[in-house]
């Protein structure tokens, strides 16, 4: 099984739509979640941490199941704007206080007019 | 501005010739990073350095080297013995700050070094 492992897309919605990615973690030691979003050839930004109780961001919320080790991201009212790959990103501790981020393959998303 | 400067943002060479790579922060940040990305794949870990003078592999070091003199600079070189080394690279960094939170500290990242060996 991979270590973290999305949807592979490629998703293409209408202005307005609810569009949902799903994510899976492999190490039950992960520590930390985050959702990244990476532009056309651009480098990654931090979107949110995913925290344990669930977490929203306006029109993006975010879910963590650590039972399951499964990730989501919501995002509602979609916009033009929002078209960009999404990365699923777990850290994870790689010894003492060293922690090391895994990234996911990334799903792309396009908004259509 | 703070932030994370990579430099060139192209660069072609010659297969069998070394290159390096340069990764400026002046964000005052302990913690850097590279990484490799492939079309279509995530983002691989080549080294990292929690601390000047210090860095680990990542999952992918073999054919790379990296040295972390100074605080603000983490350039990494590819070897002629990366065997596939075109690639998109990319730095980043992150303060470590209070050990209860590293694990919820920001990476940011640079905007890359697009690697063609020809």
């Amino acid at each position: 099984r991979k270590e973290v492992e999305q949807d592979p897309g490629p998703f293409n919605v209408p202005e307005g739509a609810t569009v949902a990615f799903n994510c899976t973690y492999s190490n039950s030691a992960s520590q930390s979640f985050f959702w990244y979003r990476q532009d056309c050839r651009k480098e990654p930004k931090l979107l949110m941490s995913v925290y344990s109780s669930g977490n929203e961001d306006g029109r993006f919320t975010a879910q963590l199941n650590r039972a399951s080790q499964y990730i989501s991201l919501l995002i509602r009212d979609s916009k033009l704007s929002d078209s960009a790959t999404y990365l699923c990103v777990v850290n994870i501790r790689s010894g003492g206080s060293n922690y090391k981020l895994t990234f996911g393959k990334g799903t792309l998303l396009t908004v259509n007019p | 501005d703070g932030g994370i400067t990579q430099s060139p943002k192209y660069l072609f060479r010659k297969e069998g010739q070394n290159v390096t790579l340069s990764c400026e922060q002046n964000l005052n940040h302990d913690a850097m990073y590279w990484y490799r990305q492939d079309p279509g794949q995530g983002l691989r870990l080549i080294y990292y350095s929690q601390i000047v003078n210090d860095f680990q592999k990542g999952d992918i070091a073999e054919g790379y080297s990296v040295s972390r003199e100074k605080k603000e600079s983490f350039p990494l070189t590819v070897t002629s013995a990366q065997k596939n080394p075109t690639a998109f690279y990319l730095c980043a960094s992150t303060q470590r700050g209070a050990p209860e939170k590293i694990q919820y500290n920001e990476q940011f990242f640079g905007p890359g070094t697009r690697l063609t060996v020809l």
